[in-house]
């Protein structure tokens, strides 16, 4: 199948310092791209969906401002969490497809730690 | 609301039994529905679609509009099945021109020796 990669697979930082972790789809262009975050034995909660060139679109209660996403290119999408705060910490996973109703192949996911 | 439903957390069966991962959902229109299956230190992966109706790795799942359900089945479970299952419809947003998917709070599957 076709590879989404999430770099980087590790982080931690300062409170108030802001990390971007991208999400590159390797072997075919992604229209659209998904960001999750997943909590400790729980569910991927979709934070935000973004079309290639297009502004995201963030689900209820995501502060767009704290999570900014950019997909610049159909085969690059970022997201930067600015002044991290230790509640930010989480697991947040990439998804990518070519468009509505294809497989979604999801990055390895990445784990952010804020001291 | 839009809501996907997965009522259990947590499914035990020996291997040969027969397994059923229910899901159910709440959502405007016709959504598509998939499930996906994420292994022991797996990334997330798809099992299987509703629209290409195809049986992968002998599972199986009817997408029954009156019951808004999509329960997965499998009719001999393997050891190798034990796995978590996600839910996952796919549904329209911004005046129904784009589409996201969402997750189902998951099934964790065991499959006892």
């Amino acid at each position: 199948g076709a590879v989404v990669s999430q770099h980087p697979s590790r982080v931690i930082c300062k409170s108030g310092t802001s990390v971007k972790i991208e999400c590159r789809s390797l072997d075919f262009q992604a229209t659209t791209m998904f960001w999750y975050r997943q909590f400790p034995k729980q569910s991927l909660m979709l934070m935000a969906t973004s079309n290639e060139g297009s502004k995201a679109t963030y689900e209820q209660g995501v502060e767009k401002d704290k999570f900014l996403i950019n997909h610049a290119s159909l085969t690059l999408s970022t997201l930067t969490v600015t002044s991290a705060h230790p509640e930010d910490s989480s697991f947040y996973i990439c998804s990518a497809r070519e468009g509505t109703g294809t497989e979604a192949f999801f990055g390895q996911g990445t784990r952010l730690t804020v001291v | 609301a839009q809501r996907v439903t997965q009522p259990e957390k947590l499914l035990s069966v020996f291997k040969g039994a027969p397994v059923e991962l229910k899901c159910n959902y709440s959502y405007s229109g016709s959504p598509e529905l998939f499930w996906y299956v994420q292994y022991s230190r797996q990334r997330l992966q798809l099992l299987l679609r509703h629209i290409s109706r195809e049986s992968i790795k002998g599972f199986t799942a009817d997408l029954n509009k009156g019951e808004t359900s999509f329960h997965l089945k499998k009719p001999f479970a393997q050891e190798e099945d034990s796995a978590m299952y996600y839910c996952a419809p796919e549904a329209p947003y911004s005046g129904g021109s784009n589409y996201k998917l969402t997750f189902g709070k998951g099934t964790l599957l065991t499959v006892n020796p």
